[in-house]
């Protein structure tokens, strides 16, 4: 069975620029949650969603967005991107809520 | 709210030595707990979860990690430290009701010495 793919694994952007990440569940799973992973705050849970629906939002300004499609696949979006956005992101599948999370290998986003 | 605290945000032991890394967590009602290890550049691996029923679960890797209620806490250990079992780990706590999603501590990045 196939992980957690997400795409690209690396990514450069310039200070302004927005960025659209990707991220593609284990066959069979909804829920689909995004992480941002920096040096100084660690693992920040940004958004899920279920059966395309945003379940849960963390504490990131609205430049952060996502959404999920029919086929459970999932995108993020950042706008007017800005040094501080440089991270790790991950994406996490689960078949149902609160079960145990799959994680991709992640996004490395560096913001120039 | 759901909270997890990883003692040390830094662990190093030698090579064959017992590896303990701390958890605990503040919670209303037991919830689930989970533990992870990551990799440099990569994404976070599920070594052994608890849920209900025995408290000592055994994981990947030879890693094991009990729930103990009283103490609030879920402590990772491994008899004896490989060298590639170097890597970050981190505690995870998902409420017992609701939807809310997991829940990570800082993470303990565990060296060994050869």
């Amino acid at each position: 069975k196939a992980g957690v793919t997400q795409t690209p694994r690396y990514l450069i952007k310039t200070r302004g620029q927005q960025v659209t990440l990707s991220c593609s569940p284990i066959s069979g799973h909804r829920s689909v949650s995004w992480y941002q992973q920096t040096p100084g705050q660690g693992l920040q849970f940004l958004f899920e969603y279920f059966s395309e629906t945003q379940r849960n939002k963390g504490n990131f300004p609205g430049r952060f967005s996502g959404r999920q499609f029919s086929n459970s696949r999932s995108e993020m979006n950042v706008s007017t991107l800005e040094l501080g956005d440089s991270a790790l992101y991950l994406c996490a599948s689960s078949p149902v809520v609160r079960t145990e999370a799959f994680f991709g290998q992640g996004t490395r986003l560096t913001v120039v | 709210a759901q909270s997890v605290t990883q003692l040390g945000s830094h662990v190093s032991v030698s090579e064959g030595a017992l590896v303990l890394l701390r958890c605990n967590y503040s919670s209303s009602v037991p919830p689930y707990l989970f533990w992870y290890v990551q990799y440099p550049n990569q994404g976070l691996q599920l070594l052994l979860k608890y849920t209900t029923g025995a408290t000592l679960v055994k994981g990947i890797n030879g890693f094991e990690a009990e729930f103990k209620k009283s103490e609030t806490s879920f402590h990772l250990t491994k008899p004896s430290a490989h060298m590639s079992d170097a890597a970050e780990y981190f505690c995870a706590v998902s409420p017992n009701s609701g939807n809310t999603p997991l829940v990570f501590g800082k993470g303990t990045r565990l060296s060994v010495i050869a």
